[in-house]
C-alpha cells in the first residue's frame, strides 16, 4: 500500500534561516506530489504539486521542492523563513491505484514548522 | 468565490450520540472528500463522491458512519453511535471532475468532533 513518511514531526528554525522538510513515499508507479500548509485555525491550502515535467516546483512564497524519483522523495525548502511561515505542513501523493486516478490523497504525518524571532 | 465550508467547526458529544457532520464543497465541483485527522496521526481518506455516487469509500472505518450526498451537492457525515475513538478532525474537501488526480483539491477549515 502507498504510504508517505515525514520524517520530521516539529522543526524548530530562526527567523531567516534556511529550512528543509522531508518527504518520502513508497511507491512504484507514477504519483503526483503535493505540499499543503495548514495555518493556525485555518483549512488545508495546497503550497505546491509537482505532476511531471521539471522535477523543481516553486509556490509563490518562496518555497520549492524537488522531484527525486530515485529517492522516492519530495523534500520541501525555504532558503529564509518568515515568522509567518509557522503552520503545519503535510505531504502528500495522489493514489495511483485506480487507472483513472481518482484525486484520493494520501498524507504523512505532518511537520509542525515553528520559526522563532 | 466560496471555498468549502464544514459546518459545526467544533463539536462535543457523549459516548453513544449521533453527530452530523456537514460540508458545502465549491459550487460545480463534482469531486468530494471526507478526510479524518486523529490527533496525533496523519490525515486518512475516508470516502470520495462523484455527484452524488460514492466512488470510493474504503477508508470507512465501520458502520456506525453514513456519508450522503443527494443532489451532488453537500454532503453530509453521520455517526451514530459515536465511539471515543470517533474523536478527530474531519475534513471535506472538493475539485473538479476532470483529470481528479491532478486537480487542485479544496479543503474546508474541518469540524473538530470530540466525543467524551
Amino acid at each position: 500500500a502507498q504510504s508517505v513518511t515525514q520524517l520530521d514531526s516539529q522543526v524548530p528554525v530562526f527567523e531567516e534561516a534556511p529550512v528543509e522538510l522531508r518527504c518520502n513515499y513508497s511507491s512504484s508507479v507514477s504519483v503526483y506530489l503535493f505540499w499543503y500548509v495548514q495555518y493556525p485555525n485555518q483549512g488545508l491550502q495546497l503550497l505546491l504539486k509537482y505532476l511531471s515535467g521539471s522535477t523543481l516546483v516553486e509556490s509563490i512564497n518562496g518555497f520549492e521542492a524537488e522531484f527525486n524519483k530515485s529517492q522516492t522523495s519530495f523534500h520541501l525548502r525555504k532558503p529564509s523563513v518568515h515568522i509567518s511561515d509557522t503552520a503545519e505542513y503535510f505531504c502528500a501523493v495522489s493514489d495511483p491505484g485506480r487507472s483513472s486516478n481518482t484525486g484520493k490523497l494520501i498524507f504523512g504525518q505532518g511537520t509542525t514548522l515553528q520559526v522563532k524571532p | 468565490e466560496a471555498g468549502v465550508t464544514q459546518f459545526p467547526s467544533h463539536s462535543v458529544i457523549e459516548k453513544g450520540q449521533t453527530v452530523t457532520l456537514r460540508c458545502d464543497p465549491i459550487s460545480g465541483h463534482d469531486n468530494l472528500y471526507w478526510y479524518r485527522r486523529v490527533m496525533g496521526k496523519e490525515i486518512k481518506f475516508l470516502l470520495h463522491f462523484v455527484k452524488e455516487s460514492k466512488q470510493d469509500e474504503s477508508g470507512m472505518p465501520n458502520n456506525r458512519f453514513l456519508a450522503e450526498r443527494t443532489g451532488g451537492t453537500y454532503s453530509t457525515l453521520k455517526v451514530q453511535p459515536a465511539e471515543l475513538e470517533d474523536s478527530g478532525v474531519y475534513f471535506c474537501a472538493s475539485s473538479h471532475a476532470q483529470g481528479a488526480g491532478n486537480t487542485e483539491a479544496f479543503f474546508g477549515q474541518g469540524t473538530r468532533l470530540t466525543v467524551v
